[in-house]
């Protein structure tokens, strides 16, 4: 089985900062990797997804997340917000083998970008 | 239309009552989930078809019941609900190959149950 932790529910963050929102997993097998945004009153959508080759993968809109094996960890930065990324934004995980198309994904956490 | 669409986006029932969520994909694909997003809690598979049949059911309680009568179309029947339903239903769809597939989800429905 496979957990997935959003340690921070939170993050407030000025517009231009830059911001870090944390993911680590849980699985006894390897796994695939996705960070998906919520905009308010919609449904999820994809951001960017680790499937293998370079550690570091990036999204159209200046996000990036570099998956780490020996800390378990997939976490998402953008050096400079804009007001427009204000969302919730979920990590999830697949398993290589086994875990067909079921993704397990964290609690979320909520990015209010503020002037 | 494009993507997954999902009628009603909102919807107050009593726990006498039954209704039917609808879910739509235009992207081609062949596999349908159904997901319940509650409040501070990890988002929760429901039901999984693929070829539309139902390959998972989450533990889900009897009075949730899906139908996927084809590829492009699943809905979510609801009767006799509890309070404690009352959550965000999200539908996603993808293409079943085996691999990590990219979900695309609709926009969900608002469920409240009285």
């Amino acid at each position: 089985a496979q957990s997935v932790t959003q340690l921070d529910s939170q993050v407030p963050v000025f517009e231009e900062a830059p911001v870090e929102l944390r993911c680590n997993y849980s699985s006894s097998v390897s796994v695939y990797l996705f960070w998906y945004v919520q905009y308010p009153n919609q449904g999820l959508q994809l951001l960017l997804k680790y499937l293998s080759g370079s550690t570091l993968v990036e999204s159209i809109n200046g996000f990036e997340a570099e998956f780490n094996k020996s800390q378990t960890s997939f976490h998402l930065r953008k050096p400079s917000v804009h007001i427009s990324d204000t969302a919730e934004y979920f990590c999830a995980v697949i398993p290589l083998t086994g875990g067909g198309n079921k993704l397990t994904f964290g609690t979320g956490t909520q990015l209010k970008v503020e002037l | 239309e494009t993507g997954v669409t999902q009628t009603p986006r909102h919807l107050v029932m009593g726990m006498t009552n039954k209704k039917s969520l609808k879910c739509e994909q235009h992207l081609g694909h062949n596999a349908m989930y159904w997901y319940k997003q509650s409040a501070k809690k990890p988002l929760e598979l429901m039901f999984v078809y693929n070829f539309k049949e139902q390959t998972e059911n989450n533990s889900v309680p009897s009075r949730f019941s899906p139908e996927c009568p084809n590829s492009s179309h699943l809905f979510l029947h609801l009767h006799t609900l509890q309070p404690e339903d009352s959550a965000l239903y999200l539908c996603a769809s993808s293409i079943s190959g085996g691999g990590p597939d990219t979900q695309y989800f609709g926009p969900g429905t608002r469920l409240t149950v009285l």
